[in-house]
């Protein structure tokens, strides 16, 4: 079993829909909670980190953790086709090497017009 | 733009060569970490570099080695190539933090 599940698959949606993204994870010392974005040809990008359970917002992005669940979320509102990319949700523990994130598999997301 | 640039951007190897990709971190930043993500994976990660030590690794074998120098440049060397080293491989610099900033990798294919 890996660490970390993501879901779903490849995602299509129309342009104005809102998303849903989410992780599963088993590692229950897993503390830093991440979501990157990678459009095709590029490296990750960080939307957005968080820390403890509970939501953040940025703008359209809402992420959500629980953790007595062992669950993440990532919420996009009001999709743009700009927001089709692969999104990796990706965590950390306390007191490792900071670099070390454990990743999800990834969601490929399609917003069209 | 995030500041890390990576070289090559494409590699062709055969298999048994060997390899040296590059990456030089954004300013300031200190940390650099390596990962592999094949087709349709996730990142992998494979080892970090702070004050040019090697400071945590991934689950890959020795012939995957680096450093990171003076200037907080970094490389990843990889011997005797495999064909399942075919992968993109991602540099990323950080300040001593989580937040990790990537660059665009090297796409190495290994015929």
């Amino acid at each position: 079993q890996k660490e970390v599940e993501q879901d779903p698959g490849p995602l299509s949606v129309p342009e104005g829909a809102i998303v849903s993204l989410n992780c599963t994870y088993s590692n229950s010392a897993f503390q830093y909670f991440m979501w990157y974005r990678q459009y095709s040809r590029k490296g990750p990008e960080l939307l957005m980190y968080t820390y403890s359970s509970g939501n953040k917002e940025d703008g359209r992005f809402t992420a959500q953790v629980d953790k007595s669940s062992k669950y993440i979320s990532l919420f996009i509102r009001d999709s743009q086709p700009s927001d089709s990319a692969t999104y990796l949700c990706a965590m950390n523990t306390v007191g490792t090497s900071y670099g070390k994130l454990t990743f999800g598999q990834g969601t490929i997301l399609t917003v069209h017009p | 733009e995030t500041g890390v640039t990576q070289s090559p951007t494409h590699l062709i190897k055969t298999r048994g060569q060997q390899v040296t990709l590059r990456c030089s971190s954004q300013s300031g930043h200190n940390t650099v970490s390596w990962y592999q993500q094949a087709l349709g994976q996730g990142p992998q990660f494979i080892f970090q570099y702070y004050r040019e030590e090697e400071n945590g690794r991934g689950n890959f074998p020795p012939r995957f080695s680096g450093l990171q120098f003076p200037n907080y440049s970094s490389e990843l060397n990889v011997n005797a190539l495999e064909l399942d080293d075919s992968a993109l491989y991602l540099c990323a610099s950080s300040w001593g933090g989580e937040k990790l900033f990537f660059g665009s990798g090297t796409q190495l294919s290994v015929l």
